[in-house]
């Protein structure tokens, strides 16, 4: 059974200050990691993809991989009201053609 | 930018109705996904579809679903007899390559309400 596992929240920051947000995995066969945000009642938007360990730096979000620890995680750096949604993280295990979804955590920033 | 587009935006249907969710993606893109969402919960993988035919369903994708390619730019979902627990969130999503090679893309969802 492959999990994907998220504290749901809320996790409330607030504005300017740093924002982390978690995800484990249960398959150690998973080789790229997604983060996707929510709106509301929207569809999930990419905001970043990590396939190696390390961090990967965007803009003021900052992916971050540990496949021993088979963990991931996201920071935004400066965060503002705008991203206030939910974060989902998601996972491919090699080989497959689909991604596998945390229930999301739901950031709320505080002005 | 080029987008996944989906339509309709909102399908009300009564149970036991066949419906059809409409979805182009995004052109230069190879790999076409169906996704479910119900209220409150996670995203949830249904099936992938890759040179005409599927590579890859969930155990949701019973026999009541379908997919389908019915022209170059056209990838639908149909489900044939509608249950009150497929009432969901529907998304398209694309990507050009397989999913673990490059992030997929998604549509803006068709909310599907069984009445």
């Amino acid at each position: 059974q492959k999990e994907v596992e998220q504290n749901s929240g809320p996790l409330s920051v607030p504005e300017g200050a740093i924002a982390s947000l978690n995800c484990t995995y249960s398959d150690r066969g998973s080789q790229s990691f997604f983060w996707y945000r929510q709106y509301s009642g929207k569809s999930p938007e990419l905001i970043m993809s990590i396939y190696s360990n390390g961090d990967k730096e965007d803009g003021r979000f900052t992916a971050q991989l540990n496949k021993a620890s088979q963990y991931v995680s996201l920071l935004i750096r400066d965060s503002q009201p705008s991203d206030s949604a939910t974060y989902l993280c998601a996972v491919n295990v090699a080989g497959a053609n689909n991604l596998f979804f945390g229930t999301g955590t739901r950031l709320t920033v505080i002005p | 930018e080029p987008e996944v587009t989906q339509t309709p935006s909102h399908q009300v249907t009564q149970m036991g109705q066949e419906v059809i969710l409409r979805c182009v993606p995004i052109s230069n893109h190879l790999y076409f996904y169906w996704y479910r969402q119900i209220l409150g919960q996670k995203v949830e993988f249904l099936v992938s579809f890759y040179n005409n035919e599927i590579s890859e369903k969930s155990e949701i994708f019973d026999d009541q679903f379908s997919v389908e390619r019915p022209d170059g730019s056209n990838f639908t979902l149909k489900i044939r007899s509608t249950k009150l627990e497929d009432s969901a969130m529907y998304f398209c999503a694309s990507s050009a390559f397989m999913a673990g090679n490059q992030p997929q893309h998604f549509g803006d969802g068709t909310r599907l309400s069984i009445l």
